[in-house]
């Protein structure tokens, strides 16, 4: 089945510096989604990407569907305390409904 | 900004209770979806729906039941709670553009 590689498992910065995290596949994906998750909340969606290549951003947020379709990447910069949270990658294959596949996330702590 | 509500947010229950945790979205969507995620940890699909009447076992292998009678409500029921039911419980919805939604989740644990 489809697997996704969601790197590095944890993080630790400091206030102000930039964060990067990638997720790789060993499928092609139409779709990648990118989560916030807080402590005992559920994720919330923070980008969404639809072709190969498309690079997005939301606010400190960038993030880039790979031209192979089997990567996906998350940028944060100038990093903040409340960026603290574990963030997940998630790929979609096709319309069916099964096939939203999640990464096993990226445990961010910002030191002051 | 998603609507889509779980109850409770958090359940204390003894071993052998029966319980139902709700779940309802205003979006109109037809595809729903529990998953079962440890504190920490990466999410287990354990059920979906493509819409009414239609429900589907998901990668994990589950105890629970879901029912989906309307689009609204796509409630989860566990017939006798046991202590290795404990976790966080999300509910989710999906766009016809493969956005996907989550619930604020229900934290379950049973004694």
């Amino acid at each position: 089945g489809q697997q996704l590689n969601q790197s590095p498992q944890s993080m630790f910065i400091q206030e102000g510096e930039d964060v990067s995290m990638n997720c790789t596949s060993s499928s092609i994906f139409n779709t990648w989604l990118w989560y916030k998750q807080d402590p005992g909340e559920g994720p919330v969606l923070l980008i969404a990407l639809y072709k190969a290549g498309e690079l997005t951003s939301n606010g400190r947020l960038t993030a880039q569907f790979g031209i192979t379709r089997k990567d996906s990447f998350l940028n944060i910069s100038a990093s903040i305390p409340s960026d603290v949270g574990i963030y997940f990658c998630a790929g979609q294959l096709d319309g069916s409904a099964r096939q939203l596949t999640f990464g096993s996330g990226t445990q961010l702590t910002v030191l002051p | 900004e998603a609507d889509i509500y779980q109850t409770p947010r958090y359940l204390v229950i003894g071993t052998g209770k029966k319980i139902t945790l709700e779940c309802s979205q205003t979006m109109g969507h037809d595809k729903m979806y529990w998953y079962q995620q440890d504190p920490g940890m990466e999410l287990h699909l354990i059920h979906y729906s493509y819409g009414v009447n239609s429900t589907e076992k998901g990668d994990l292998s589950s105890e629970s039941t879901v029912s989906r009678i309307r689009t609204e409500h796509f409630p989860l029921t566990l017939e006798s709670a046991r202590p290795s039911h404990t976790s966080q419980y999300l509910c989710a919805s999906r766009t016809s553009g493969n956005e996907q939604f989550f619930g604020p989740g229900t934290r379950l644990t049973v004694l």
